[in-house]
């Protein structure tokens, strides 16, 4: 159980386009959703947080315009990467709380985007 | 001083070895303490989490936490080529669920 889904696992757009990624958890209800950043050989930076049905909560740092989250439903959250720039290109990963268990944090697989 | 100190390695063990990884942290509030794996291009994947200082065991992981000294462990024993994987502590208080990580451990284990 606690599975989470991320599509696309691999997204190359070019500079100026926007790219949608999509978090899903599969078998459990999330009360939260949380989207972290990582570098190469770095550990994950928490980017925002949020919950079904609210505004997400940014991280000091991260623009909200530029990064637009959206927590539709209690299974689904998308992060969308506005007028994407090379220095987006990162590996995007989103983490679940489920309802039930609320200190556990469970990650999808991430996703890589490169931008040209 | 940072809020979670691990050292980043890398270690580099033989198959079979007992692995010891371990993390600092400077805030008494936090409370659940977790120990994630991540193989390279992935998610990193929850292996254990306790709640205040005691040990926990689970098959050939064993995690360990010494809150009065700030100090978290995880033995891994009887270590396998695919425990080969970058190790991440992550603590939180409990009040908004946020984890904090430490920069991850880089395990090699040798066959």
């Amino acid at each position: 159980g606690a599975v989470v889904s991320q599509h696309p696992s691999w997204v190359i757009c070019k500079s100026g386009t926007s790219v949608k990624i999509e978090c899903r958890s599969l078998d459990f209800q999330a009360t939260t959703m949380f989207w972290y950043r990582q570098f190469p050989k770095q550990s994950l930076m928490l980017m925002a947080t949020s919950n079904e049905g609210s505004k997400a909560t940014y991280e000091q740092g991260v623009e909200k315009d530029k990064f637009l989250i959206n927590h539709a439903s209690l299974t689904l959250s998308t992060l969308t990467v506005t007028s994407a720039h090379p220095e987006d290109s990162s590996f995007y990963i989103c983490s679940a709380t489920p309802r039930d268990r609320t200190y556990e944090q469970y990650f999808g697989p991430g996703t890589r985007l490169t931008v040209t | 001083q940072k809020e979670v100190e691990q050292d980043p390695g890398p270690l580099s063990v033989p198959e079979g070895a007992i692995v010891s990884l371990n993390c600092t942290y400077s805030n008494s509030a936090f409370q659940y303490f977790m120990w994630y794996r991540q193989y390279s291009r992935k998610g990193p994947e929850l292996l254990m989490y306790t709640y205040s200082s005691g040990n926990k065991e689970d098959g050939r992981f064993t995690a360990q936490v010494d809150k009065s000294s700030k100090y978290i462990s995880l033995f891994i024993r009887d270590s396998q080529p695919s425990d080969s994987a970058t190790y991440l502590c992550a603590i939180t208080t409990g009040s908004n669920y946020k984890l904090t990580f430490g920069k991850g451990t880089l395990l090699t284990v040798n066959p």
